[in-house]
């Protein structure tokens, strides 16, 4: 039972390069999110999936892309790459909008 | 939009004393409350979570927290501290289609 599968864990990009985060769940969740974490500001949603083929903006949505064809994945697209897109990404699913949420082991961004 | 708010960057307790972690909400809609723990280099794990079902909710690791709707409220306590619960807490709320979280406490436990 893989969970929620976050790749890659560790990435160092240059500005203004681009790249995709993916995220895989096996456990036929709906609701797919994005979120990033930085110091003293907890999780800030980027965006969110409610399902395939519907996606919506969260919090932090400025510079990041997604799509969501299938139930399964909901990849992150960084469109240009800035420092303050240094972070840490975590994905996250769950079947409702009341169940737990469940987290990818998280992706380690820079960009430089 | 929903938010939390959650008082108090850093929590520092000794071994065996009380925790309190305080967490308040603002929602449109009847919420559904969580407190989730992050131990470092790690992913987030589910303590516990509120469904409107009763208002004191029991988790693991002996936490436990009260929706107190008249305050806005849902703090994490846990009678008895432990070495292990060093990490950093999350409260979230998911009112509409989205999980919003505070920014955080960090649990200090002193020998």
């Amino acid at each position: 039972n893989a969970g929620v599968t976050q790749t890659p864990k560790f990435q160092v990009l240059k500005t203004g390069q681009s790249m995709t985060l993916q995220c895989a769940q096996d456990m036929n969740h709906e609701y797919m999110s994005w979120y990033r974490q930085d110091p003293g500001m907890g999780l800030r949603l980027i965006h969110y999936s409610v399902g395939a083929g519907i996606t919506d903006q969260g919090e932090v949505p400025n510079g990041y892309n997604v799509s969501r064809s299938t139930t399964e994945d909901f990849p992150l697209r960084l469109l240009s790459a800035a420092p303050s897109q240094t972070s840490v990404y975590f994905c996250a699913s769950s079947y409702d909008r009341g169940d737990e949420a469940f987290f990818g082991q998280g992706t380690r961004l820079t960009v430089v | 939009a929903q938010s939390v708010t959650q008082l108090g960057s850093h929590v520092s307790v000794s071994e065996g004393a009380l925790v309190l972690l305080r967490c308040n909400y603002s929602s449109s809609v009847p919420p559904y409350l969580f407190w989730y723990v992050q131990y470092p280099n790690q992913g987030l794990q589910l303590l516990l979570k509120y469904t409107s079902a009763a208002t004191l909710v029991k988790g693991i690791n002996g936490f436990e927290a009260e929706f107190k709707k008249s305050e806005t409220s849902f703090h994490l306590t846990k009678p008895s501290a432990h070495m292990s619960d060093a990490a950093e807490y999350f409260c979230a709320v998911s009112g509409n289609n989205d999980m919003r979280f505070g920014a955080g406490t960090r649990l200090t436990v002193k020998p």
